[in-house]
């Protein structure tokens, strides 16, 4: 199994630019997490889908924010305008069962997001 | 005030030492309750899993839930080098399955 993938692995862009993550889960699971990662904030959820419907998005940050499950095997997470405080690693994460408080999310290796 | 707090580290050991690690909730609604691991420019992954008030084993890895302190432990036995990582705790409320995640603790074992 190749596991959760994210692209890029890095991005580096200028204030002002629209930026997508793309995310592949694993192959049979059915709920997608996307969470971002900082040094003051930690790891925080940013919105999750449960068979390509979002859930919960009250993590996301602000309107600039978009993510999107067009079908079972691919997202996306848009920032448009970027802005330096985006700068973060965002995380994708897949589960297999929607709605089940005790499974077990698998994570990708995230991509590191750096806006100048 | 974060819901789940946890110290940030950097918690330096000797090789073969136990290390301890823990995490204090808020909000006593949290019934699962998880460690991961995370390695440098990696993604978490799951260690441990915890439903009741207690002791789990797993290996060198012992995970403690005290719910009526809102406390829980990571303790890690015979430490190696390999361990040195970040350790973040994470809960889940008995509905839905949103993580809440510590800040994560900053381990490095010293040969």
């Amino acid at each position: 199994d190749a596991g959760v993938i994210q692209s890029p692995r890095h991005e580096v862009t200028e204030m002002g630019q629209e930026v997508t993550l793309r995310c592949k889960p694993i192959s049979g699971h059915n709920s997608l997490f996307w969470y971002r990662q900082t040094m003051m904030r930690g790891l925080e959820l940013l919105i999750y889908f449960n068979n390509n419907v979002p859930i919960d998005d009250s993590g996301m940050p602000e309107d600039r924010f978009s993510a999107k499950m067009p079908n079972a095997s691919f997202s996306t997470l848009k920032i448009q305008p970027s802005e330096p405080r985006d700068s973060a690693v965002y995380f994708c994460a897949s589960s297999g069962l929607a709605g089940a408080g005790t499974d077990t999310q698998y994570f990708g290796p995230g991509t590191r997001l750096t806006v100048l | 005030q974060k819901e789940v707090e946890q110290d940030p580290g950097p918690l330096s050991v000797p090789e073969g030492a136990i290390v301890s690690l823990n995490c204090t909730y808020s909000n006593s609604a949290f019934q699962y309750f998880m460690w991961y691991r995370q390695y440098s420019r990696k993604g978490p992954e799951l260690l441990m899993y915890t439903y009741s008030s207690g002791n789990k084993e797993d290996g060198r890895f012992t995970a403690q839930v005290d719910k009526s302190s809102k406390y829980i432990s990571l303790f890690i036995r015979d430490s190696q080098p390999s361990d040195s990582a970040t350790y973040l705790c994470a809960m889940f409320k008995a509905a839905g399955n949103k993580l809440t995640f510590g800040g994560g603790t900053r381990v490095l074992v010293k040969p």
